[in-house]
């Protein structure tokens, strides 16, 4: 079956440091690629997505790139804040159709002034 | 504004009771799903439903149960038969279930303890 293997935590980090979060994942076929966050007491949001092999996906200085030949999906922040204080989720989703997101147990940041 | 509301936030309930927690979106989304959220686990699915009257038990259903009498409504019930249902719970949305980039949109999550 389906899974997302992500790297553990806790990730402690000074502010303006660099962010990798190691994502590799197992699935049939073509899969899409998520990471979600969530910041403490509140629900998931997506951060990024990408939905086939050499996709990049980016959104507020976060970068993910789909690695078919790694099966990776490492989420990249250049410069982190205190504001990115969170737990990250990767997920897949498998092939057209499919509706069940398979979610990696999730990485929490802390982001030190 | 568009979204997906839960409520309540926090909810405790006694052993033996069965409590039902809400889930409603503004989206005009087809589809719903509840997820369980436990401590450094990720998400596991526990119901989903494609369209109004219609639910497919997802990996965890044992213990729980739901309906969808209306597009925007989509309700769990906790029942005394789950065993260890202190968890936080998810709701989420998507517009369709086909399509490769479906986004799914979640609601804020309701924490439920049992006393």
């Amino acid at each position: 079956g389906d899974s997302v293997t992500q790297m553990e935590g806790p990730v402690t980090l000074s502010e303006e440091a660099f962010l990798t979060i190691n994502c590799t994942y197992t699935a049939t076929g073509y899969p899409s690629l998520f990471w979600y966050v969530q910041y403490p007491g509140e629900g998931l949001q997506l951060l990024l997505k990408a939905t086939k092999a050499d996709d990049k996906g980016s959104n507020k200085g976060f970068e993910a790139t789909y690695r078919k030949e790694t099966t990776s999906f490492h989420l990249e922040k250049g410069s982190v804040q205190v504001s990115d204080s969170a737990v990250y989720f990767c997920a897949l989703l498998s092939g057209a159709g499919s509706y069940q997101l398979t979610f990696g147990k999730g990485t929490k940041l802390s982001v030190i002034p | 504004d568009g979204g997906i509301t839960q409520s309540p936030k926090y909810l405790f309930r006694k052993e033996g009771q069965n409590v039902t927690l809400s889930c409603e979106q503004n989206l005009n989304h087809d589809a719903m799903y509840w997820y369980r959220q436990d401590p450094g686990q990720g998400l596991r699915l526990i119901y989903y439903s494609q369209i109004v009257n219609d639910f497919q038990k997802g990996d965890i259903a044992e213990g729980y149960s739901v309906s969808r009498e209306k597009k925007e409504s989509f309700p769990l019930t906790v029942t005394s038969a789950q065993k260890n249902p202190t968890a936080f719970y998810l709701c989420a949305s998507t517009r369709g279930l086909a399509g490769r980039s479906e986004t799914q949109y979640f609601g804020p999550g309701t924490r439920l303890t049992v006393l």
